[in-house]
């Protein structure tokens, strides 16, 4: 039952801002929006998360939409080390607690791969 | 944010023995997790390591094929018991920090022959 929707892949050249998109439109009010993105044979790397309003790092920027059904992850400068699969995941916010509905799901993601 | 580690990072392994994998976190965390990423697959949750207690298994996984330990709040171990080649996969530690975000190990890729 996927909660969120991406493309399957993104090209992007380098140098230029990379934007990848993401639906959750069945998003609820307590969940947050969370960017992972996974480099060829390494972990998850954890990017940036918000609930409802824009967010901003060092890495990228995320900006959700006003009725929170989608939000875009930029990448202000892509380079070719960013060339990964990125996850977009919708999860409960709350007290610490176990329990599957609070767990990181992963779909499938978008590969985004910058081009020289 | 958190620094994890996994040992061994890959191995091969024949049929019929068993791997642990161990898993260490610079700090202390109430939440330690164990996935699965099967070859050109997204990330499984196999179980949630339980300090001082029974680990909890997402269905499709169970504990004699699995076991986990988690003695303190730094430290886990995975082992993938009674390994066939159907167990070849990465096998990633992750843990929740206190500010909520989950953080990931590098992972330890295992191949069964």
């Amino acid at each position: 039952d996927a909660k969120t929707t991406q493309p399957p892949s993104m090209d992007c050249a380098e140098g230029r801002a990379a934007n990848l998109p993401c639906n959750h439109s069945t998003i609820s009010g307590n969940e947050y929006v969370y960017w992972y993105r996974q480099i060829h044979s390494q972990g998850p790397q954890y990017i940036i998360h918000g609930l409802k309003n824009n967010e901003t790092n060092e890495m990228a920027s995320l900006i959700i939409t006003e009725d929170r059904k989608s939000s875009t992850l930029i990448l202000p400068h892509a380079t070719l080390r960013d060339t990964a699969v990125y996850y977009c995941i919708v999860r409960p916010a709350g007290v610490i607690s176990s329990g599957s509905a609070r767990q990181l799901t992963f779909g499938s993601g978008t590969q985004l791969t910058v081009l020289p | 944010s958190a620094v994890i580690s996994q040992k061994p990072s890959r191995d091969i392994c024949q049929r019929g023995t068993s791997l642990t994998i161990q898993c260490q976190v610079d700090s202390q965390v109430t939440m330690m997790f164990w996935y699965r990423q099967q070859p050109g697959q997204s990330l499984t949750l196999i179980a949630t390591a339980n300090q001082g207690s029974e680990a909890t298994y997402e269905s499709g996984f169970v504990i004699d094929k699995f076991p986990i330990s988690r003695p303190n709040l730094t430290f886990s171990t995975l082992t993938v018991s009674n390994m066939s080649p159907e167990d070849s996969s990465i096998y990633l530690c992750s843990v929740r920090t206190n500010g909520d975000t989950q953080y990931f190990g590098p992972g330890t890729r295992l191949t069964v022959l």
